[in-house]
Protein backbone atom coordinates (compact mmCIF):
# COMPACT_ATOMS: atom_id res chain seq x y z
CA UNK A 1 0.00 0.00 0.00
CA UNK A 2 1.27 3.82 -0.94
CA UNK A 3 2.16 5.54 2.30
CA UNK A 4 4.10 8.79 3.01
CA UNK A 5 5.93 9.37 6.09
CA UNK A 6 7.14 12.63 7.27
CA UNK A 7 9.76 12.12 10.29
CA UNK A 8 9.01 15.26 12.48
CA UNK A 9 5.49 15.90 13.49
CA UNK A 10 7.65 19.51 14.81
CA UNK A 11 10.44 21.54 13.78
CA UNK A 12 11.76 24.38 15.87
CA UNK A 13 14.62 26.18 13.98
CA UNK A 14 16.17 29.99 14.60
CA UNK A 15 15.70 32.65 11.82
CA UNK A 16 18.07 32.54 9.11
CA UNK A 17 19.29 28.93 9.92
CA UNK A 18 18.77 25.85 7.20
CA UNK A 19 16.05 23.47 7.54
CA UNK A 20 15.42 20.46 6.30
CA UNK A 21 11.52 18.19 6.54
CA UNK A 22 12.23 14.64 5.98
CA UNK A 23 9.63 12.31 4.19
CA UNK A 24 10.12 9.15 2.77
CA UNK A 25 7.28 7.27 0.99
CA UNK A 26 6.20 3.56 -0.12
CA UNK A 27 5.45 2.73 -3.32
CA UNK A 28 5.51 -0.27 -5.43
CA UNK A 29 4.71 1.53 -8.58
CA UNK A 30 6.54 5.01 -9.55
CA UNK A 31 5.12 7.80 -7.65
CA UNK A 32 4.47 11.93 -8.24
CA UNK A 33 6.08 13.76 -5.32
CA UNK A 34 5.07 17.15 -3.83
CA UNK A 35 5.55 19.34 -0.78
CA UNK A 36 2.41 22.05 -0.09
CA UNK A 37 2.81 24.61 2.91
CA UNK A 38 0.05 25.76 4.96
CA UNK A 39 0.47 29.19 6.51
CA UNK A 40 -1.86 29.90 9.43
CA UNK A 41 -5.27 30.29 9.26
CA UNK A 42 -5.19 29.64 5.03
CA UNK A 43 -5.36 27.19 2.83
CA UNK A 44 -3.11 24.62 1.17
CA UNK A 45 -0.78 25.48 -1.57
CA UNK A 46 1.95 23.67 -3.83
CA UNK A 47 5.54 24.59 -2.59
CA UNK A 48 6.91 22.36 -5.10
CA UNK A 49 6.83 18.74 -7.08
CA UNK A 50 8.35 16.14 -8.53
CA UNK A 51 7.31 14.32 -11.47
CA UNK A 52 10.35 12.94 -13.89
CA UNK A 53 13.80 14.21 -14.93
CA UNK A 54 16.22 16.10 -12.39
CA UNK A 55 15.81 14.78 -9.08
CA UNK A 56 16.71 18.28 -7.29
CA UNK A 57 13.55 20.07 -7.59
CA UNK A 58 13.07 23.94 -6.73
CA UNK A 59 10.22 25.74 -5.60
CA UNK A 60 8.96 28.94 -4.43
CA UNK A 61 10.22 31.05 -1.39
CA UNK A 62 13.52 29.24 -1.97
CA UNK A 63 12.52 25.71 -1.12
CA UNK A 64 14.31 23.16 -2.50
CA UNK A 65 13.82 19.33 -2.10
CA UNK A 66 15.63 16.01 -3.77
CA UNK A 67 13.95 12.92 -4.71
CA UNK A 68 16.24 9.95 -4.23
CA UNK A 69 14.94 6.80 -5.43
CA UNK A 70 17.25 4.28 -3.59
CA UNK A 71 16.51 5.89 -0.25
CA UNK A 72 12.54 6.51 -1.28
CA UNK A 73 12.71 9.97 0.43
CA UNK A 74 11.82 13.48 -0.68
CA UNK A 75 13.12 15.38 1.67
CA UNK A 76 12.37 19.66 1.85
CA UNK A 77 15.42 21.96 2.76
CA UNK A 78 16.09 25.34 2.48
CA UNK A 79 19.50 27.53 3.51
CA UNK A 80 18.14 30.35 5.78
CA UNK A 81 14.52 30.58 6.79
CA UNK A 82 12.38 33.81 7.59
CA UNK A 83 9.81 34.16 10.09
CA UNK A 84 7.48 34.27 7.93
CA UNK A 85 8.14 30.34 6.43
CA UNK A 86 6.44 29.54 9.84
CA UNK A 87 3.75 27.21 8.87
CA UNK A 88 2.27 23.88 8.22
CA UNK A 89 4.32 21.42 5.49
CA UNK A 90 3.21 18.42 3.76
CA UNK A 91 4.57 15.72 1.82
CA UNK A 92 2.41 13.88 -0.86
CA UNK A 93 2.70 10.95 -3.16
CA UNK A 94 0.85 10.24 -5.97
CA UNK A 95 0.91 6.96 -7.68
CA UNK A 96 -1.14 6.64 -11.30
CA UNK A 97 -1.92 3.34 -10.37
CA UNK A 98 -4.45 4.56 -7.76
CA UNK A 99 -5.13 8.03 -8.71
CA UNK A 100 -4.94 9.19 -5.06
CA UNK A 101 -2.92 11.77 -3.79
CA UNK A 102 -1.82 10.83 0.10
CA UNK A 103 -0.37 12.99 2.98
CA UNK A 104 2.29 12.47 5.00
CA UNK A 105 1.00 13.84 8.63
CA UNK A 106 2.55 16.84 8.50
CA UNK A 107 5.65 18.93 9.78
CA UNK A 108 5.10 22.28 11.56
CA UNK A 109 8.36 24.48 11.02
CA UNK A 110 8.19 27.33 13.56
CA UNK A 111 10.89 29.76 12.86
CA UNK A 112 11.82 31.75 16.03
CA UNK A 113 13.73 35.09 15.89
CA UNK B 1 -15.10 30.97 -10.22
CA UNK B 2 -11.38 31.56 -9.58
CA UNK B 3 -10.72 29.04 -7.19
CA UNK B 4 -11.84 26.38 -5.71
CA UNK B 5 -15.26 27.26 -3.25
CA UNK B 6 -16.52 25.62 -0.27
CA UNK B 7 -19.42 26.28 1.84
CA UNK B 8 -20.46 26.51 4.45
CA UNK B 9 -16.76 27.92 6.27
CA UNK B 10 -18.57 26.82 9.05
CA UNK B 11 -21.03 24.47 9.66
CA UNK B 12 -21.62 23.56 14.04
CA UNK B 13 -24.77 20.59 14.75
CA UNK B 14 -26.03 18.03 16.96
CA UNK B 15 -24.85 15.41 17.02
CA UNK B 16 -27.08 12.97 15.27
CA UNK B 17 -28.39 15.48 12.78
CA UNK B 18 -27.18 15.36 8.90
CA UNK B 19 -24.61 17.59 7.42
CA UNK B 20 -24.04 18.47 3.69
CA UNK B 21 -20.69 20.29 2.95
CA UNK B 22 -20.69 21.53 -0.81
CA UNK B 23 -17.65 21.81 -2.92
CA UNK B 24 -17.34 23.79 -6.28
CA UNK B 25 -14.01 23.23 -8.07
CA UNK B 26 -12.72 25.43 -10.81
CA UNK B 27 -13.50 25.06 -13.78
CA UNK B 28 -12.58 22.60 -16.40
CA UNK B 29 -11.02 20.78 -13.73
CA UNK B 30 -12.08 17.34 -14.30
CA UNK B 31 -10.55 15.63 -10.75
CA UNK B 32 -12.18 16.48 -7.45
CA UNK B 33 -11.00 15.37 -3.94
CA UNK B 34 -11.91 15.27 -0.54
CA UNK B 35 -9.61 15.10 2.56
CA UNK B 36 -11.00 15.40 6.30
CA UNK B 37 -8.20 17.39 8.56
CA UNK B 38 -8.54 16.83 12.41
CA UNK B 39 -6.53 19.15 14.83
CA UNK B 40 -2.84 17.65 14.97
CA UNK B 41 -3.30 14.74 12.53
CA UNK B 42 -2.65 14.91 8.35
CA UNK B 43 -4.83 15.01 5.41
CA UNK B 44 -7.18 11.96 5.65
CA UNK B 45 -7.99 11.02 2.07
CA UNK B 46 -11.52 10.52 1.70
CA UNK B 47 -12.68 9.92 -1.67
CA UNK B 48 -11.77 11.21 -5.34
CA UNK B 49 -13.69 11.97 -8.11
CA UNK B 50 -12.95 12.08 -11.55
CA UNK B 51 -15.66 13.23 -13.63
CA UNK B 52 -18.89 12.18 -12.01
CA UNK B 53 -17.69 8.74 -11.14
CA UNK B 54 -15.64 7.79 -8.12
CA UNK B 55 -12.75 5.24 -8.93
CA UNK B 56 -11.40 5.66 -5.14
CA UNK B 57 -14.10 5.34 -2.43
CA UNK B 58 -11.64 3.65 0.42
CA UNK B 59 -11.05 6.70 2.73
CA UNK B 60 -14.68 7.05 3.51
CA UNK B 61 -14.67 6.18 7.07
CA UNK B 62 -18.44 4.67 7.51
CA UNK B 63 -21.54 4.32 5.63
CA UNK B 64 -22.38 7.41 7.13
CA UNK B 65 -20.09 9.45 5.16
CA UNK B 66 -21.42 9.08 1.12
CA UNK B 67 -20.30 11.91 -1.78
CA UNK B 68 -21.59 12.61 -5.08
CA UNK B 69 -20.69 14.96 -8.04
CA UNK B 70 -22.51 15.92 -11.05
CA UNK B 71 -22.37 17.69 -13.99
CA UNK B 72 -18.52 16.87 -13.41
CA UNK B 73 -18.54 19.86 -11.32
CA UNK B 74 -20.10 20.88 -8.10
CA UNK B 75 -19.46 17.85 -5.25
CA UNK B 76 -21.34 17.03 -2.00
CA UNK B 77 -20.19 15.37 1.17
CA UNK B 78 -23.09 14.09 3.44
CA UNK B 79 -22.39 12.93 6.97
CA UNK B 80 -25.66 11.34 8.27
CA UNK B 81 -26.28 10.93 12.01
CA UNK B 82 -22.90 13.29 13.18
CA UNK B 83 -21.13 11.90 15.58
CA UNK B 84 -18.40 13.77 17.56
CA UNK B 85 -15.60 12.58 15.86
CA UNK B 86 -16.36 14.04 12.95
CA UNK B 87 -15.62 17.47 13.83
CA UNK B 88 -12.37 18.34 11.67
CA UNK B 89 -12.03 20.59 8.34
CA UNK B 90 -13.03 19.04 5.53
CA UNK B 91 -11.21 20.31 2.17
CA UNK B 92 -11.81 19.94 -0.81
CA UNK B 93 -9.17 19.87 -3.96
CA UNK B 94 -9.41 20.06 -7.83
CA UNK B 95 -6.88 18.86 -10.65
CA UNK B 96 -6.99 19.99 -14.17
CA UNK B 97 -5.74 16.47 -15.42
CA UNK B 98 -6.73 12.58 -14.81
CA UNK B 99 -5.70 11.98 -11.99
CA UNK B 100 -2.84 14.60 -10.64
CA UNK B 101 -0.97 14.60 -13.62
CA UNK B 102 -0.42 17.72 -13.99
CA UNK B 103 0.98 18.02 -10.11
CA UNK B 104 -1.16 20.52 -8.92
CA UNK B 105 -3.81 20.05 -6.66
CA UNK B 106 -5.71 23.31 -5.96
CA UNK B 107 -7.78 23.82 -2.66
CA UNK B 108 -10.50 25.59 -0.99
CA UNK B 109 -10.60 27.16 2.22
CA UNK B 110 -12.24 24.06 3.92
CA UNK B 111 -15.53 23.83 5.75
CA UNK B 112 -15.26 23.33 9.43
CA UNK B 113 -17.49 21.06 10.95
CA UNK B 114 -17.92 21.03 14.89
CA UNK B 115 -20.27 18.51 16.53
CA UNK B 116 -21.62 19.27 19.68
Amino acid sequence: AQSVTQLDSQVPVFEEAPVELRCNYSSSVSVYLFWYVQYPNQGLQLLLKYLSGSTLVKGINGFEAEFNKSQTSFHLRKPSVHISDTAEYFCAAHSSNTGKLIFGQGTTLQVKP
Amino acid sequence: GAGVSQSPSNKVTEKGKDVELRCDPISGHTALYWYRQSLGQGLEFLIYFQGNSAPDKSGLPSDRFSAERTGGSVSTLTIQRTQQEDSAVYLCASSAGPSGYTGELFFGEGSRLTVL
